[in-house]
């Protein structure tokens, strides 16, 4: 099975940071990656897709990059609304997810 | 506009099964698969399983390959997720989510609200 390591576990950022979170996956899975936003309670929502495909209604601060084993999830100014726990999650095989990272208001 | 609508919370005793039910509207039933994803309390996401509701084909997660049963029924639009033999660690929230399928990448882009088992003496 692939696994998904996401780093930072959690952030402290404030409104306007640049936020980056990094997944890593233990083999290439190409563009196979799909982000996901958390908040308390509530089900996951999809944010991006195949790596760098912005999901519609999805603000464009969002963004993703990367392929093969390296990706990053970028909020380019984070706004109140924000503040949730992110996973990343590999699609090229058995659906597997990163452990996630929590932004925390700082 | 697409729903998936799962039933409400159980509380169930060890050595029990529970059956958790998501019925989707607004979209073809049998046109897109659906996962099952379950998240213990303040943990990650973790992957159990996919039924195709055209064909009823699943594949389960080795982890509960011999506990877990998906079913769908198309005259209700309703897919099954049944969990047999529960133990203290299967306290979880319950999601269903649907598979959407784009350039050949896949994932899930309507989740249902979640559905709370607990499994307690």
């Amino acid at each position: 099975d692939i696994q998904m390591t996401q780093s930072p576990s959690s952030l402290s950022a404030s409104v306007g940071d640049r936020v980056t979170i990094t997944c890593r996956a233990s083999q290439s899975i190409s563009s196979y990656l799909n982000w996901y936003q958390q908040k308390p309670g509530k089900a996951p929502k999809l944010l991006i897709y195949a790596a760098s495909s912005l999901q519609s209604g999805v603000p464009s601060r969002f963004s993703g990059s990367g392929s093969g084993t390296d990706f990053t999830l970028t909020i380019s100014s984070l706004q109140p609304e924000d503040f949730a726990t992110y996973y990343c999650q590999q699609s090229y095989s058995i659906p597997s997810f990163g452990g996630g990272t929590k932004v925390e208001i700082k | 506009q697409v729903q998936l609508v799962q039933s409400g919370a159980e509380v169930k005793k060890p050595g029990a099964s529970v059956k958790v039910s998501c019925k989707a509207s607004g979209y073809t039933f049998t046109s897109y698969y659906i996962h099952w994803v379950r998240q213990a309390p303040g943990q990650g996401l973790e992957w159990m399983g996919i039924i195709n509701p055209s064909g009823g084909t699943t594949s389960y997660a080795q982890k509960f390959q011999d506990r877990v049963t998906m079913t769908r029924d198309t005259s209700t639009s309703t897919v099954y997720m049944e969990l047999s033999s529960l133990r203290s660690e299967d306290t979880a929230v319950y999601y269903c989510a649907r598979c959407n399928v784009r350039d050949g990448y896949n994932y899930e882009d309507y989740w249902g609200q979640g559905t709370l088992v607990t499994v307690s003496s």
